[in-house]
């Protein structure tokens, strides 16, 4: 069973500009959230979707933005980076049987 | 109210020796407590879970100890080994956190290094 992949695994972006993350969650799982990775602060919830609805979101500016689609696969978006962005973007999905994440590799952001 | 502080931030065991990792919470509504382990380059992984309706509760060398009244958690790592060096998190969620419904609160993790 494949698991959670994100693409693309490095990305080197300049302030000011946007960036797209791809998530494709494992097979059946309907539930997506999205951390960010710091060194500073730790692994901090973005938000969270389930059949395509946001149902959950955490404390981030509005430049940071989510969707889901009907395959489940989800993307996240970062409009005018800024050099505080830079961080490992981490894609987790959930199913019913259980209350575990699996997380996948990440997409590390690196804003210049 | 929803931190969960970890403590140590590093940690350096001998091999064969016994790694602990401990995490305190504020939020009585918390009831699943996961500890999840990351390799460099790699996402988190869950290692072990525990809800508040036991006080322990081992998978192989791994073991969470949990203290409801003091509202401390804690990993122990039995015969630990250089395989094992690693970060850990421990995490927090309530009881609505079936299927991702919502979020983990995550402690700011632990670098363990095992010495062979």
């Amino acid at each position: 069973k494949a698991g959670v992949t994100q693409t693309p695994r490095y990305l080197i972006k300049t302030r000011g500009q946007q960036v797209t993350l791809s998530c494709s969650p494992i097979s059946g799982h309907r539930s997506v959230s999205w951390y960010q990775q710091t060194p500073g602060q730790g692994l901090q919830f973005l938000f969270e979707y389930f059949s395509e609805t946001q149902r959950n979101k955490g404390n981030f500016p509005g430049r940071f933005s989510g969707r889901q689609f009907s395959n489940s696969r989800s993307e996240m978006n970062v409009s005018t980076l800024e050099l505080g962005d830079s961080a490992l973007y981490l894609c987790a999905s959930s199913d019913r049987k259980g209350y575990g994440y699996t997380f996948g590799s990440g997409t590390r952001l690196t804003v210049v | 109210q929803q931190q969960v502080k970890q403590s140590p931030q590093s940690l350096i065991v001998q091999k064969g020796g016994i790694s602990i990792i401990n995490c305190a919470y504020e939020n009585t509504a918390f009831d699943y407590f996961p500890w999840y382990q990351q390799f460099p380059g790699k996402g988190p992984a869950l290692l072990i879970a525990i809800r508040p309706d036991v006080s322990e509760k081992k998978e192989g060398r791994f073991t969470i100890s949990f203290n409801k009244s003091a509202k401390q958690f804690s990993l122990h790592i039995m015969d630990s080994q250089p395989g094992d060096s690693a970060t850990y998190f421990c995490a927090a969620s309530d009881g609505s956190f079936f299927e991702g419904a919502q979020k983990l609160v995550f402690g700011q993790g632990t670098r363990l290094t095992i010495n062979p």
